[in-house]
């Protein structure tokens, strides 16, 4: 059974940093496309960050430059860096995995199946 | 940036109501849609992905159509179940979600 649980969320300051973990049980972070996704309260979702295969990545434009996405073999677990907080990333952050569907003419797309229950990210004063 | 636009906002329905949610592109996005599931406080579950393929484990109730710009999202007969926030996903180039249609009683 694939179980993904976030961790390391918590009330943080505008301008300070946090590291968001993601634990991972029955697959493998390291061959799997991984993403972290974002909810604010009452709020829409938002994909802030995707790792491929080969370990490129996709940042929103919203996170470009602050957020830094990243997988610990040795721990199978997913990480997301996060400085330069803002108040407007206040959100709920989910992990969740990617799965490649493929057309031959025009290559690869990536939906997520598996979901963590979350980490709650507060940027307050 | 793709735009993806949800209709309605909230639905009121019965249980056993054929209910039927539409989700509209900014441009054409082939098939690469998928439709997800949300109960308070719980992380979104996936029911449709690629237009039309139903999750496994999903009950058969949930389908998915569309393409290009257009896509719906109906449940046959709506159970209790089912009352909760549908969400459309574009993932044809990056990933975009509609901002939620709230199935409610």
């Amino acid at each position: 059974e694939v179980q993904l649980v976030e961790s390391g969320g918590g009330l943080i300051q505008p301008g300070g940093s946090l590291r968001l973990s993601c634990a991972a049980s029955g697959l493998t972070v390291s061959s799997n496309y991984m993403s972290w996704v974002r909810q604010a309260p009452g709020k829409g979702l938002e994909c802030v960050s995707f790792i491929y295969s080969g370990d490129s990545t996709y940042y929103a434009d919203s996170v470009q430059g602050r957020f830094t996405i990243s997988r610990d073999i040795s721990k199978n677990t997913l990480y997301l860096h996060m400085n330069s907080l803002r108040v407007e990333d206040t959100a709920v952050y989910y992990c969740a995995r990617g799965v490649r569907d493929y057309d031959i003419l025009t290559g690869y797309y990536y939906h997520f199946d598996y979901w963590g229950r979350g980490t709650l990210v507060t940027v307050s004063s | 940036d793709i735009q993806m636009t949800q209709s309605p906002s909230t639905l009121s329905a019965s249980v056993g109501d054929r209910v039927t949610i539409t989700c509209r592109a900014s441009q054409s996005i082939s098939r690469w849609l998928a439709w997800y599931q949300q109960k308070p406080g719980q992380a979104p579950k996936l029911l449709i992905y690629k237009a039309s393929s139903l999750e496994g484990g999903v009950p058969s109730r949930f389908s998915g159509s569309g393409s290009g710009t257009e896509f719906t999202l109906t449940i046959s007969s709506l159970q209790a179940d089912d009352f909760a926030t549908y969400y459309c996903q574009q993932y044809n180039r990056y990933w975009t979600f509609g901002q939620g249609t709230k199935v409610e009683i």
